[in-house]
């Protein structure tokens, strides 16, 4: 089946810095992908869509100048979070689609901590 | 817009009992899908269905849709205390630029 793969699982960076996640479709191509945002026991909430070889899509109220997304191939993209701050930690997902019947596969996430 | 909304968001049963978790949507879907999530973890597929009147089941688990109705179940036969997770049901609507949009999710906990 379909997999996903996201990078890194878990991390901790100090306030002002940048973070970098990347997610992976290991097995097919996406040619859409989704960044989600999930914070404790609440639903994923979604951040961004990103198409190879354009612009990502962002969601109102999500700062595209904070997390910057991009997606360079049909099996990669990535999600940046500049100048983290506290409020930033948060579990990130990433799930992609080739558009067929097979839906979507997500990533295993992200926690990022920032302190 | 489109809205999504689980129930209950909260719900504490006995191993061995038997409940549903609704879920209702408020426009015409191409696809829903229902997840589990544990604690720490990302989302795991459970079903996507694609149809109204489709039924699909796996193991204690079993989903249907009725897009009449704008309504999809997933039913819990004779619970076990495996089955403690987060459900989240998700509609896919082309109009909406192909994405999922989700429920508020339904905190499930199997007490021995």
């Amino acid at each position: 089946g379909a997999v996903v793969s996201q990078h890194p699982s878990r991390v901790i960076c100090k306030s002002g810095t940048s973070v970098k996640i990347e997610c992976r479709s290991l097995d097919f191509q996406a040619t859409t992908m989704f960044w989600y945002r999930q914070f404790p026991k609440q639903s994923l909430m979604l951040m961004a869509t990103s198409n190879e070889g354009s612009k990502a899509t962002y969601e109102q109220g999500v700062e595209k100048d904070k997390f910057l997304i991009n997606h360079a191939s049909l099996t990669l993209s990535t999600l940046t979070v500049t100048s983290a701050h506290p409020e930033d930690s948060s579990f990130y997902i990433c799930s992609a689609t080739s558009g067929d019947f097979y839906g979507y596969t997500f990533g295993s996430g992200t926690r990022l901590t920032v302190v | 817009e489109l809205k999504v909304e689980q129930n209950p968001l909260f719900l504490s049963m006995q191993e061995g009992k038997n409940y549903t978790i609704y879920c209702n949507y408020s426009t015409t879907s191409d696809r829903l899908y229902w997840y589990r999530q544990d604690p720490g973890k990302s989302l795991e597929s459970l079903f996507v269905l694609l149809s109204n009147g489709a039924v699909k089941q796996e193991g204690r688990l079993m989903a249907s849709l009725d897009t009449k109705a704008r309504l999809s179940t997933l039913h819990i036969t004779a619970a076990v205390h495996d089955l403690s997770a987060t459900y989240f049901c998700a509609v896919d609507i082309m109009e909406y630029g192909n994405k999922l949009v989700f429920g508020a999710g339904t905190i499930l906990r199997v007490k021995s």
